[in-house]
């Protein structure tokens, strides 16, 4: 799996947007983005995932690059229940294989 | 439906002891990940197991070994612990067959070596 890079870490205020962005330089045309978050005292939770698109779904929405070289990944509405890790992932789209973590961004949400 | 489940919880093993931690996978998943995740790092992938073998392997020696049953659980053998394997150990399910599929994963089991 192809390599990204995240900020460490992030501080938002509760129930104003967050973007959370991704760069992934060396993505290939196989690659799908997967994003990840781990709560503290959890295992990791799917969040979201796309190949070229934007996609919605409940939980947030992801904002791809034309190049596909870096995305961004937006809670539209944080609450103290998003305070987490959130990781972003490259995946080969045939792959079943073992997801590769990077140290993910830490986001910090202030009531 | 309950989702991933592992045990134990918590687990405190000496240097050279050996631990077999287990996972039952979501209801439908056939496949396993298992990850170790040290104390502010991000998860590192084991290995998996699919249709009772393993099929695809992490950078991890191997004192780490696995099994995976006809109920499609697992479990994870770590052999001669070491101070530096002390870690959450996180399983993860799917199902296989689906391209780039959700992996789903459980709380893990804390392990403590002493």
């Amino acid at each position: 799996d192809a390599k990204t890079t995240q900020p460490n870490s992030m501080e938002s205020n509760e129930e104003e947007p967050v973007h959370l962005p991704c760069n992934h330089s060396t993505i290939s045309g196989t690659d799908y983005i997967h994003w990840y978050r781990q709560l503290p005292s959890q295992g990791p939770e799917y969040v979201i995932h796309g190949l070229t698109s934007n996609v919605n779904n409940r939980m947030a929405s992801l904002a791809i690059a034309e190049d596909r070289k870096s995305s961004t990944l937006i809670l539209h509405r944080a609450t103290l229940r998003d305070a987490a890790v959130y990781y972003c992932i490259l995946r080969d789209g045939g792959g079943a294989d073992g997801l590769t973590f990077g140290k993910g961004t830490h986001l910090i949400i202030q009531p | 439906d309950a989702g991933v489940t592992q045990s134990p919880t918590h687990l405190i093993k000496t240097r050279g002891q050996q631990v077999t931690l287990r996972c039952s996978p979501k209801s439908g998943h056939d496949t396993v990940s298992w990850y170790q995740q040290a104390l502010g790092q991000g998860p590192q992938f084991i290995f998996q197991y699919y249709e009772e073998e393993e099929r695809q392997r992490g950078n991890f020696p191997d004192r780490f070994s696995g099994h995976q049953f006809p109920n499609y659980s697992s479990e994870l053998n770590v052999n001669a612990l070491l101070l530096g394997d002390s870690a959450l150990y996180l399983c993860a399910s799917s199902f296989r067959v689906s391209r780039g599929e959700t992996q789903y994963f459980g709380p893990g089991t804390r392990l403590l070596v002493l």
